[in-house]
């Protein structure tokens, strides 16, 4: 089975500017949820999609958003770049389950963003 | 607030020793579970071992278990027979009912190095 990927890897923009990430969820997933790693503020839960509907988000500014398709695969967006977005994002996939049980996630290798 | 603390924000152990990792949490909700995950430089984070907060056993999955003491609020892992590809970072997280389904907070982490 083929684990969850991330498209791009890498990737360098310019402050101001905005950029789309690319995550495909293992296969029967339909949770997709989106994190943000920096050194200084650790790794941040920016929001999850579950069946094309976002259903928790995160503390962060309206310039990140994001959505899901009908084969879940999903898209996280950042507007308006700023030097503090650079960061290693994060995608996990699991299965949706609607009561606190064993809900594994399986994380993708990550998009390294640069901005300069 | 839902809060995970590492305190240990680097490790050395010597090959083929164990090492326990400290994590300590703090939330009011019931139920609740708990997961480590190892991110070596590669950047993927993967997934080691789970906890339920209703789970009367320790979790063990391999060299990897946890050591849950509830009334405590802690879930160190301990990695026995500690092998040179286990340096890595290794995050503690918690998801619980008030968090939001599949939304995981994470701690710092910790740096583990393996010496041979």
């Amino acid at each position: 089975k083929a684990g969850v990927t991330q498209t791009p890897r890498y990737l360098i923009k310019t402050r101001g500017q905005q950029v789309t990430l690319s995550c495909s969820p293992i296969s029967g997933h339909r949770s997709v949820s989106w994190y943000q790693q920096t050194p200084g503020q650790g790794l941040q839960f920016l929001f999850e999609y579950f069946s094309e509907t976002q259903r928790n988000k995160g503390n962060f500014p309206g310039r990140f958003s994001g959505r899901q398709f009908s084969n879940s695969r999903s898209e996280m967006n950042v507007s308006t770049l700023e030097l503090g977005d650079s960061a290693l994002y994060l995608c996990a996939s699991s299965l949706a389950t609607s009561t606190l049980t064993y809900n594994e996630q399986f994380f993708g290798p990550g998009t390294r963003l640069t901005v300069l | 607030a839902q809060k995970i603390t590492q305190t240990q924000p680097g490790m050395f152990v010597q090959e083929k020793e164990a090492v326990t990792l400290d994590c300590t949490y703090d939330t009011s909700d019931q139920s609740y579970g708990l997961f480590w995950y190892k991110q070596p430089s590669s950047g993927e984070m993967i997934f080691l071992i789970y906890q339920g907060s209703y789970d009367e056993q320790n979790a063990t999955e391999g060299r990897y278990s946890l050591n849950f003491q509830k009334a405590r609020k802690s879930a160190n892992l301990v990695i026995s027979a500690s092998q040179l590809g286990d340096s890595a970072m290794y995050f503690c997280a918690m998801r619980s009912i008030s968090g939001g389904y599949n939304k995981l907070i994470f701690g710092a982490g910790t740096r583990l190095a393996v010496h041979p």
